[in-house]
């Protein structure tokens, strides 16, 4: 199944904006990518999900490769909350099983 | 209420112990993964429902964890024999659309076998 790759950590001022990477480039054509954030003892929380083009939500945005083969999340003005272990995973069509790496953690400087 | 439940939030086992762990989707929702995450690392996919059938259990370890969902909507996860390695937070998802929508996760089920 495909898998995507991200960095350990990123650090971030609070107030800036943050851009986490993600590489899928074994990504199908009908894979969706799908962005979660993890707090401790909490289950991952939906952030936001695009096929193809860039999409934006009250949370954040995603902007989509051209070639499909990485994406960004970007949160825009990065808060003390925003602190979490961010996961980006492809959500294959009419499949199941979508594949969790360790994730970014991202830690939010006052 | 309005979200993925899960029971219990935390349990302990002694080790041999048959557990029983439980997952309430969200209403309606056709799609329910169970997930295990083991301290510091991401979410391992252990099996997914289609409403009451079970399309993929590839991820489950071992002949010693079951889960099922007879009536398609409650899930449960069963751990038989339960070893110390079982020891995770077992997270339990469901979703409106088969693949490509969001996955709403419960808080989850700490287990810890001693």
């Amino acid at each position: 199944d495909a898998k995507t790759t991200q960095p350990n950590s990123m650090e971030s001022n609070e107030e800036e904006p943050v851009h986490l990477p993600c590489n899928h480039s074994t990504i199908s054509g009908t894979d969706y990518i799908h962005w979660y954030r993890q707090l401790p003892s909490q289950g991952p929380e939906y952030v936001i999900h695009g096929l193809t083009s860039n999409v934006n939500n009250r949370m954040a945005s995603l902007a989509i490769a051209e070639d499909r083969k990485s994406s960004t999340l970007i949160l825009h003005r990065a808060t003390l909350r925003d602190a979490a272990v961010y996961y980006c995973i492809l959500r294959v069509l009419n499949a199941g099983k979508s594949t969790f790496g360790d994730g970014t953690t991202l830690t939010v400087k006052p | 209420g309005a979200g993925v439940s899960q029971s219990p939030r935390y349990k302990v086992a002694k080790r041999g112990q048959d557990v029983a762990l439980r997952c309430d989707p969200i209403s309606g929702h056709v799609s329910l993964f169970w997930y295990q995450q083991a301290l510091g690392q991401g979410p391992e996919f252990l099996t997914y429902f289609q409403n009451e059938a079970q399309l993929d259990k590839s991820g489950l370890p071992s002949d010693r964890f079951f889960a099922e969902r007879p009536e398609g909507s409650v899930s449960t996860l069963k751990i038989q024999r339960t070893q110390q390695e079982d020891s995770a937070v077992y997270l339990c998802a469901s979703s409106s659309l088969p693949a490509t929508g969001e996955l709403f996760f419960g808080e989850g089920s700490r287990l810890t076998v001693l």
